[in-house]
């Protein structure tokens, strides 16, 4: 089982904060993403990855940059966090022609 | 544009009956892959079944089923004898094969409540 670490798993910020989730996997996976989950919206796709170094862009990518330093590790960072990102992120991973493979999630509070 | 639809916001059924799930996908290329995920009360995101658009038999694993009606660019999610632990959000998501990045386009989600 593939697995997908992410921290924190729960963040208060303020307006205007600086904040950075963290996600490791640890199967040798290429692709990596981040998504944000808010209700009646399921999961929108922020920004993803394909190996290290390399960035796209995804559906919903205002007020984010993303930053994938190695094969395993996918950072989130909102340099100016608003209310509006208040909302419940998932990391995932998968190889090419495989199943995604999500982690735990990380409750992000804006406040 | 919304490539993947589920209309059913919520369902609820009674233990050891059959539940239908529907989804609707948007899509240009010949070949995709579709698959049902489903989140658990802990916000957990499991994967449970998989349909690859070029195969006509409807994929099978344990209690879930698929009804894959190509035409109609549905797949629909059967879970059949229903229990308890089977209440969750369940997400329908498509894949592109020509979606050079394994990119995965979910839908809203429905909330099943299974009921004693």
């Amino acid at each position: 089982e593939a697995a997908v670490t992410q921290s924190p798993r729960n963040k208060v910020t303020v307006t205007g904060g600086n904040v950075t989730l963290s996600c490791r996997q640890t199967n040798s996976h290429n692709y990596m993403y981040w998504y944000r989950q808010d209700t009646g919206h399921g999961l929108r796709l922020i920004h993803y990855s394909y190996g290290a170094g390399n960035l796209q862009i995804g559906d919903v990518p205002d007020g984010y940059k993303a930053t994938r330093t190695t094969q395993e590790d996918f950072f989130l960072l909102l340099e100016l966090a608003s209310p509006s990102q208040t909302s419940l992120y998932f990391c995932a991973s998968s190889y090419r022609g495989t199943e995604v493979f999500f982690g735990k999630g990380t409750r992000l509070t804006v406040v | 544009a919304q490539k993947v639809t589920q209309t059913q916001t919520s369902i609820s059924v009674v233990e050891k009956t059959t539940v239908t799930m529907d989804c609707v996908y948007e899509t240009r290329d010949s070949s995709y892959f579709l698959f049902w995920y489903k989140q658990t009360a802990s916000g957990e995101i499991v994967f449970l079944i998989r349909q690859d658009s070029y195969k006509k038999e409807n994929a099978t694993v344990g209690h879930y089923s698929l009804n894959f009606q190509k035409p109609k660019s549905s797949i629909g999610l059967i879970i059949t004898a229903t229990q308890i632990e089977d209440s969750a959000v369940y997400f329908c998501a498509m894949r592109e094969v020509m979606s050079n990045y394994n990119v995965l386009y979910f839908g809203s989600g429905t909330k099943l409540t299974v009921e004693p």
